[in-house]
């Protein structure tokens, strides 16, 4: 157990519709990172957040947004949802210092199925 | 921006074969170097890491080290198991990327007993 956790495991919706997903770091972690996991592109980095400011932004595409809350838990919204949106979505945590040799630690991701 | 190559898979190897998974990177300045392992059904986790020019990481009789001369950190293990069958992923962090991961496409390991 990585000590991150993600909400929920598993969804399923339609095209068109806005889905929600919830990470909740590691306690004293105050960096999170998202990642999308598809076949086709693997595993990419979309954004990150350091005690509750973007840090960094990868591939995320405009209908995606996140935010990190004064508790540190962060959402990722997805929106307008399409069917190569399904993937698995992966949050990381880590303390967020300089150092670059830091572990991220992951969550068991969340599922997300467009139908 | 960081890039990274990894040996094309499935690789697939009986038990208490000797395992090498070639890894090769791009990245800015003086990057860290990780291998994630990934299990079936379960999310990433950290296999092992090197954070300077001829570091060794290990883990679980896995090994890497640093080639700053030939941007690698090939995996081995001497002797595989049933239980290593997974995705492993290499992954540098470099000097701009503010410790965002840059994933190589992953190695699907099989291994038969």
């Amino acid at each position: 157990d990585s000590g991150v956790t993600q909400t929920p495991k598993h969804l399923i919706t339609a095209t068109g519709q806005r889905v929600t997903l919830r990470c909740s770091p590691r306690s004293g972690d105050l960096s999170v990172y998202w990642y999308q996991q598809s076949l086709d592109q693997g595993l990419q980095f979309l954004i990150q957040y350091y005690n509750g400011e973007e840090r960094a932004k990868g591939n995320i595409l405009e209908r995606f947004s996140a935010q990190q809350f004064p508790d540190l838990h962060s959402e990722l919204n997805l929106s307008s949802l399409e069917l190569g949106d399904s993937a698995l979505y992966f949050c990381a945590s880590s303390s967020g210092g300089p150092f670059l040799g830091e572990t991220q630690y992951f969550g068991p991701g969340t599922r997300l199925l467009v139908l | 921006g960081d890039s990274v190559t990894q040996m094309e898979g499935p690789v697939t190897l009986s038990e208490e074969a000797f395992l090498t998974i070639n890894c090769t990177y791009t990245a800015t300045g003086y990057p860290s170097l990780f291998w994630y392992v990934q299990y079936p059904g379960e999310g990433l986790q950290l296999l092992l890491k090197a954070t300077k020019a001829d570091d060794k990481g290990s883990n679980k009789g896995f090994e890497a080290t640093y080639r700053k001369e030939t941007t690698s950190f090939h995996l081995e293990k001497g002797s595989v198991q049933v239980s290593d069958s997974a995705v492993y992923f290499c992954a540098p962090v470099g000097g701009t990327s503010y410790g965002k991961l840059t994933f190589g496409q992953g190695t699907i390991l099989t291994v038969h007993p």
